[in-house]
């Protein structure tokens, strides 16, 4: 069974230029989450999304961040325009459901570096 | 609100050596608790997680943790590790009202010598 794919795996852009990440979760789950890793710490949720839509989004800059999950399947995350301080990885998870015992499952990360 | 300590940001040891890292959590609420572990540029995989019920946990490749509610910790262990162990380990805790979020600890770098 395929896991979580992302792409790109890196990506580096310059500072107010656009940028998106690809995720495709595994087949049949259909919670899906974006987390923002910066270097030297743990994950921090963006956002989650149960199908098409996105119940957990408090975490999420929204005046330069958007992402959507059309047909509850892929998901794209969009940075515009990128600052220096998103330089991270960017991870995407999926789960069967969005239950309290549910695995979360990871996928490669994009490294975003923004010079 | 939860949050999670790891008490080590880095672990060298030597292989086969047994090691502990060390993890604290506070909520005031039910806890679920989780490890997992990150290889160098891959995503996170999980070891192990506590749910309810046997409070020591047996995880993948020989890890395991025990669930300590009085002192509200989750240390992870392996009695002998090996060079392929050496990676980033994550602790993280989900609790009952906070929907599914995961909130991760920052990391315990462990690093096996020969």
């Amino acid at each position: 069974e395929a896991g979580v794919v992302q792409s790109p795996r890196y990506k580096i852009i310059e500072k107010k230029q656009p940028v998106a990440f690809w995720c495709n979760p595994i087949s049949g789950h259909n919670t899906l989450y974006w987390y923002l890793q910066n270097l030297g710490q743990g994950p921090e949720l963006l956002i989650r999304y149960e199908n098409e839509e996105a119940v957990d989004d408090s975490q999420l800059p929204k005046d330069r961040f958007s992402a959507e999950r059309l047909k509850g399947v892929d998901s794209t995350l969009k940075i515009q325009p990128a600052e220096l301080g998103d330089s991270a990885v960017y991870l995407c998870a999926s789960s069967l459901g969005g239950s309290f015992t549910d695995t979360q499952y990871f996928g490669p990360g994009t490294r975003l570096t923004v010079l | 609100a939860q949050s999670v300590t790891q008490l080590d940001s880095q672990v060298p040891v030597f292989e086969e050596a047994p090691v502990e890292l060390r993890c604290n959590y506070s909520s005031s609420v039910s806890v679920y608790l989780f490890w997992y572990v990150q290889y160098p540029n891959q995503g996170l995989q999980l070891l192990l997680k506590y749910l309810s019920g046997s409070t020591l946990v047996k995880g993948i490749n020989g890890f395991e943790a025990e669930f300590n509610k009085s002192q509200t910790s989750f240390h992870l262990r392996k009695p002998s590790v090996h060079i392929s162990d050496t990676a980033e380990y994550f602790c993280a805790v989900r609790q009952e009202t906070s929907g599914s979020r995961l909130t991760f600890g920052e990391g315990t770098q462990l690093t096996v010598n020969p």
